[in-house]
């Protein structure tokens, strides 16, 4: 079965260091999403991309943040310089169509700002 | 503000019990739902959906109850077994482009052997 992966699965950086967090999606979905999750909280969504540009994005989606996608397949957010409460947990995920709400999680990557 | 929300923040049932999970709504012009599992460590999983034109609808040993004239839906997980322990989600789609998710707040369902 297909499925939404993430790179890398954990990731710590510094305080003021760019990350790149990436993703495959599924590969016939249309539209792409970033979300995040702080520990303990629930699920926050960032941004929605589709047709090559963003469709949507959260107060949280500052001018910290920006996603691409480069090719066919990947998929990413980078979060330019970075704070120690964008520490969290990042998930992607893929949706097929417009008529099909259903969103297909990735297994997220763990961002720790120290 | 928020959407959608949950009742309960942990739930402890006793494996073979049946599992109530709730989540009340406050858009009435809401027309769909979804519920997600998430395991430790791991992303959301998709678990069953319902339109507003349905009352009910079942899965595999679940079934989701709507209830739009109080605004508020249910998860009920039959025989509940240890695998079912994880935090479940209810959300909805925004009307925006994107159709953005928004999350409620979680419930953490415990299955005691």
């Amino acid at each position: 079965e297909p499925e939404v992966t993430q790179t890398p699965s954990h990731q710590v950086t510094q305080m003021g260091q760019e990350v790149i967090l990436r993703c495959v999606p599924i590969s016939n979905h249309l539209y792409f999403y970033w979300y995040r999750q702080i520990l303990g909280q629930k699920v926050e969504f960032l941004v929605s991309f589709y047709n090559n540009e963003i469709s949507e994005k959260s107060e949280i989606f500052d001018d910290q943040f920006s996603v691409e996608r480069p090719d066919g397949s990947n998929f990413t957010l980078k979060i330019r310089s970075t704070k120690l409460e964008d520490s969290a947990m990042y998930f992607c995920a893929s949706r097929k169509g417009s008529r099909n709400y259903e969103q297909y999680f990735g297994p997220g990557t763990r961002l720790t700002v120290t | 503000g928020e959407s959608v929300g949950l009742h309960l923040p942990t739930l402890s049932v006793q494996e073979g019990d049946n599992s109530i999970i709730n989540c009340a709504y406050s858009n009435s012009a809401s027309d769909y739902f979804i519920w997600y599992k998430q395991e430790s460590g791991k992303g959301p999983q998709f678990i069953i959906d319902i339109r507003s034109n349905m009352d009910k609808r079942q899965g595999q040993r679940v079934t989701v109850l709507l209830n739009k004239t109080v605004k508020h839906l249910s998860l009920q997980i039959a025989a509940t077994q240890p695998g079912d322990s994880a935090v479940y989600f209810c959300a909805e789609p925004s009307r925006g482009a994107g159709n953005m998710l928004t999350f409620g707040g979680g419930t953490r369902l415990m299955v005691k052997p």
